[in-house]
């Protein structure tokens, strides 16, 4: 069953805070997320794995709910970088193997 | 430097064609993963390895078929091209399940 990324779309200034979920209908192992620019390829931000460990890049903090099957993703003084489009993947049984949300699409202006 | 590379990164075809797609990772990553990608679904999972000779279907598998003959290679086959099989397709590698998958930089495939 493919997560549900909340919202579909978002709309920032320079300089102010998003936050972007993710909400599975089955026990989570881990989520990992990434970021795609239009015309390219999805780049890795970072991981959450059962238990609380992360890996990932240190701009770029996330939170894992194990108990609600739930993920967000904290964008914190966003910049014209942050655009993009933004998926979550959830891998229910350390299998490696991600299953992707619809993607959430973040556009940040001046 | 490592790298993920697919080709052709542009492909026009007609229904019914075989159509194949390359996929090379100079990784030595033992996981491998097709996608397809289209406005409004995300990622969808086509196929995956885990090592030579094994090959797993994923959620969007039916009309497609892989192979792994070798670590830094999984080609994608279109048995016979379909127009709802229109795509961009990205191939992505990993060492194991707690490690990002990186990705290649995608081949548009359109079919007419």
């Amino acid at each position: 069953q493919q997560p549900v990324q909340s919202p579909q779309a978002v709309i920032l200034r320079e300089g102010e805070d998003a936050v972007i979920n993710c909400s599975s209908s089955k026990a989570l192992y881990s989520v990992h997320w990434y970021r795609q620019k239009h015309g390219e390829a999805p780049v890795f931000l970072m991981i959450l794995l059962k238990g609380g460990e992360q890996k990932g890049h240190e701009k770029i903090s996330a939170s894992f709910n194990e108990k609600k099957q739930q993920s967000s993703l904290y964008l914190t003084a966003s910049q014209l970088s942050y655009s993009g489009t933004y998926f979550c993947g959830t891998d229910s049984g350390n299998t490696g193997k991600l299953i992707f949300g619809q993607g959430t699409t973040l556009q940040v202006k001046p | 430097d490592a790298e993920i590379t697919q080709s052709p990164r542009h492909k026009i075809t007609e229904t019914g064609r075989q159509v194949t797609l390359a996929c090379h990772q100079t990784w030595n990553h033992n996981n491998m993963f097709w996608y397809r990608q289209d406005l409004g679904h995300g990622l969808r999972l086509i196929h995956y390895s885990y090592g030579v000779q094994d090959t797993n279907k994923g959620e969007v598998s039916d009309g497609y078929s892989v192979s792994r003959s070798n670590t830094e290679d999984l080609p994608l086959t279109l048995e016979s091209a379909a127009s709802s099989q229109t795509s961009v397709y990205f191939c992505a590698s990993s060492d194991n399940s707690l490690n990002e998958q990186f990705f290649g930089p995608g081949t548009r495939l359109t079919v007419l």
